[in-house]
């Protein structure tokens, strides 16, 4: 069965240090993944998405960049870090073909101080 | 463009009862597919029930179903015998199946807050 790993669950960080979260997934290969970010009482809203190892795709300009050196591996960074990046960070992954549903990690929760 | 709409910012349900959550939708493309996810205090979001819109019948999965009307661009999640677990935030959302790349990408509404009395 597939699963999805995120890391670290919490983290509280100053305003101007780096950001490194990570998203792994198993029992799957050539997995579309995705970043979301939660702000507190709202929906999700897509970051970036990747379909394949070293193609990244943004959505929203911003403070931060993804990554995925590995093929099932996606990760969220961000060289100095604001205020208003504070929220909850969901990785997720789907198959390309088949079963439309996209899976979620169980997230990451920021808080930038 | 696409948008979900759920109106609903918080519902209040007794334990035992059914309960109907709204969600709307606008797209002005053939295939597409609704969902709803779970999301309890922990945060993750829990995958619960998928709709295609060339399925002729509404989908279930145990206590949960979708209460789908094409023509009115709704998909409402119905909810019965609700239990004490079920209290959480839920969101509806939508992806264009015939697309690939970010228009092909899931939208989510803003959410409804469910919470069940005992």
């Amino acid at each position: 069965s597939q699963t999805i790993h995120q890391w670290p669950a919490t983290l509280v960080q100053p305003v101007g240090s780096p950001l490194s979260l990570e998203c792994t997934v198993e029992g799957t290969s050539n997995p579309n993944l995705y970043w979301y970010r939660q702000a507190a009482g709202r929906g999700l809203q897509l970051l970036f998405y990747s379909v394949g190892i070293g193609q990244i795709s943004s959505e929203v300009p911003q403070n931060l960049s993804a990554s995925r050196p590995q093929d099932r591996q996606f990760i969220l960074s961000s060289k100095k870090l604001l205020l208003s990046d504070s929220g909850f960070y969901l990785c997720a992954w789907k198959r390309k073909s088949g079963a439309n549903v996209l899976t979620f990690g169980a997230g990451s929760r920021l808080t930038v101080l | 463009a696409q948008k979900i709409t759920q109106t609903q910012p918080g519902m209040f349900v007794q334990e035992k009862e059914a309960v109907t959550l709204d969600c709307t939708y606008d797209t002005s493309d053939p295939s597409y597919g609704l969902f709803w996810y779970k999301q309890p205090s922990s945060g993750e979001m829990i995958f619960l029930i998928y709709q295609g819109s060339y399925d002729q019948q509404n989908a279930t999965e145990g206590r949960y179903s979708l209460n789908f009307q094409k023509a009115r661009k709704s998909a409402n999640l119905v909810i019965s015998a609700s239990q004490l677990g079920d209290s959480a935030m839920y969101f509806c959302a939508m992806r264009r199946l015939n697309y690939g790349g970010s228009q092909g990408n899931l939208i989510f509404g803003k959410g409804t807050k469910l919470s069940v009395k005992p």
